[in-house]
């Protein structure tokens, strides 16, 4: 069963630091998410890609984030100058066009920023 | 602007009691809804979704939503509780009316079923 993979599991950085995480959706999903999860909340919308095109990016995504999707299949996720607010779990999700299509997540990328 | 609300934070259960987990939306459209689960330390799991028809849907591992137009509820429901039930929750909808795919998580209720 090959499901959403995101690699690493874990990642510790001090402030200041960049860090870039990896997302390999379901293969043949051509939708593939990224969102934020802090404690206590629900995960929260960051953007979104149809194969490579970045089709919507949310307010919480700052200049400091960038996110790719070169081949439309693995994405990836770009933190520079990390913050201690950066600090979340970070969650990828993929799913097949239309919004009825219901979304598969991954583990998730737990970040700490000291 | 679409929105979900979980009222509880967190619902204790017997074990083999019945659940209900609450959940409310605001869209200005039709709504799509979804439930899904979260374990420790891992990402979310599908549970069931509302897309169109019968109003009680049925998902993964015994649970059910009924789907309520009229009080724009979507509980999530299970007859007999497992301990192994226990878990964080998290609803979600998205708005038709919007031509992007977005879709709105609540908080999350946290579900305890007591042995």
């Amino acid at each position: 069963d090959t499901g959403v993979s995101q690699d690493p599991r874990h990642k510790i950085t001090k402030r200041g630091q960049n860090v870039t995480f990896r997302c390999d959706p379901i293969s043949e999903h051509n939708r593939l998410y990224w969102y934020r999860q802090t404690l206590g909340q629900g995960p929260e919308f960051l953007t979104y890609f149809q194969n490579e095109a970045q089709l919507e990016k949310s307010r919480l995504l700052s200049d400091r984030f960038s996110a790719e999707r070169p081949k439309g299949s693995f994405s990836t996720l770009e933190i520079q100058r990390t913050e201690q607010g950066d600090s979340a779990m970070y969650l990828c999700a993929s799913s097949l066009v239309g919004g009825f299509y219901e979304q598969y997540f991954g583990p998730g990328t737990r970040l700490t920023v000291t | 602007a679409q929105s979900v609300a979980q009222p509880e934070d967190q619902v204790n259960v017997a074990e083999g009691n019945p659940l209900t987990v609450k959940c409310t939306y605001s869209v200005s459209g039709n709504p799509y809804l979804f439930w899904y689960v979260q374990y420790p330390n891992r990402g979310l799991q599908f549970l069931l979704k509302y897309i169109t028809g019968d109003n009680l849907v049925k998902g993964s591992y015994g649970f059910e939503a009924e789907f309520n137009k009229s009080q724009t509820s979507f509980h999530l429901k299970k007859p007999s509780a497992l301990v192994s039930d226990s878990a964080l929750y998290f609803c979600a909808v998205r708005d038709t009316i919007r031509r992007d795919d977005k879709i709105i998580f609540g908080k999350g209720t946290r579900l305890h079923i007591l042995p």
